[in-house]
């Protein structure tokens, strides 16, 4: 069974561009969650989606959004990219929402904003 | 704001000892806990999860829970090299319905 799939795995932006990152959830796995991971922080709740539907959001600004296809499959978006932005997405999937289903984890996607 | 706290370490032990990881969390509501391991490069993956206080055990892995202390903790037996990594405790936010993660403790086994 394919894992987590999150692409691409390596991005390089500048301040101010946006960007979008994708997740395909292991099949059959109907929640999808997205984490920013950093060194001094660690990982942090960015949102998670259900059914299509966003059921939860961590404290992030309005420049972080996402969605979640009919498919499963997540998007997560970043627009105005800020230096402090540069961190490791994880993207999670489980079978269902609630903390009841194990969170799988993608590879990430590293993002280096200059 | 809801917090855990682990120590960041590092941790080293010898191989063949106990590794004792601890982790604390401020929200009394919290129900869910769980060790997620992360390799150095890798993402995280769940290897305990506990939800009543006492002890569980999987294999080498022993969970346990104090509720009353607001504490969890994760034992690690016969410690072997490739138990190196970084081992991160999460604790369910409560009405907040996420996951939030410590900032993990860095465990060394020294061959």
């Amino acid at each position: 069974k394919a894992g987590v799939t999150q692409t691409p795995r390596y991005l390089i932006k500048t301040r101010g561009q946006q960007v979008t990152l994708s997740c395909s959830p292991i099949s059959g796995h109907r929640s999808v969650s997205w984490y920013q991971q950093t060194p001094g922080q660690g990982l942090q709740f960015l949102f998670e989606y259900f059914s299509e539907t966003q059921r939860n959001k961590g404290n992030f600004p309005g420049r972080f959004s996402g969605r979640q296809f009919s498919n499963s499959r997540s998007e997560m978006n970043v627009s105005t990219l800020e230096l402090g932005d540069s961190a490791l997405y994880l993207c999670a999937s489980s079978l269902d929402a609630g903390l009841d289903s194990p969170l799988h984890f993608g590879n990430g996607t590293r993002l280096t904003v200059t | 704001q809801k917090e855990v706290e682990q120590n960041s370490g590092p941790l080293s032990v010898p191989e063949g000892a106990i590794a004792s990881l601890n982790c604390t969390y401020s929200d009394r509501v919290s129900q869910s806990f769980f060790w997620y391991r992360q390799y150095s490069g890798k993402s995280p993956e769940l290897i305990m999860s506990i939800y009543s206080n006492g002890d569980k055990e999987d294999g080498r892995f022993t969970a346990q829970l104090n509720k009353a202390s607001q504490y969890v903790s994760l034992l690690i037996r016969d410690s072997q090299p490739s138990d190196s990594a970084t081992y991160l405790c999460a604790v369910d936010g409560g009405s907040q319905g996420n996951l939030i993660f410590g900032k993990g403790t860095k465990l060394s086994v020294k061959p």
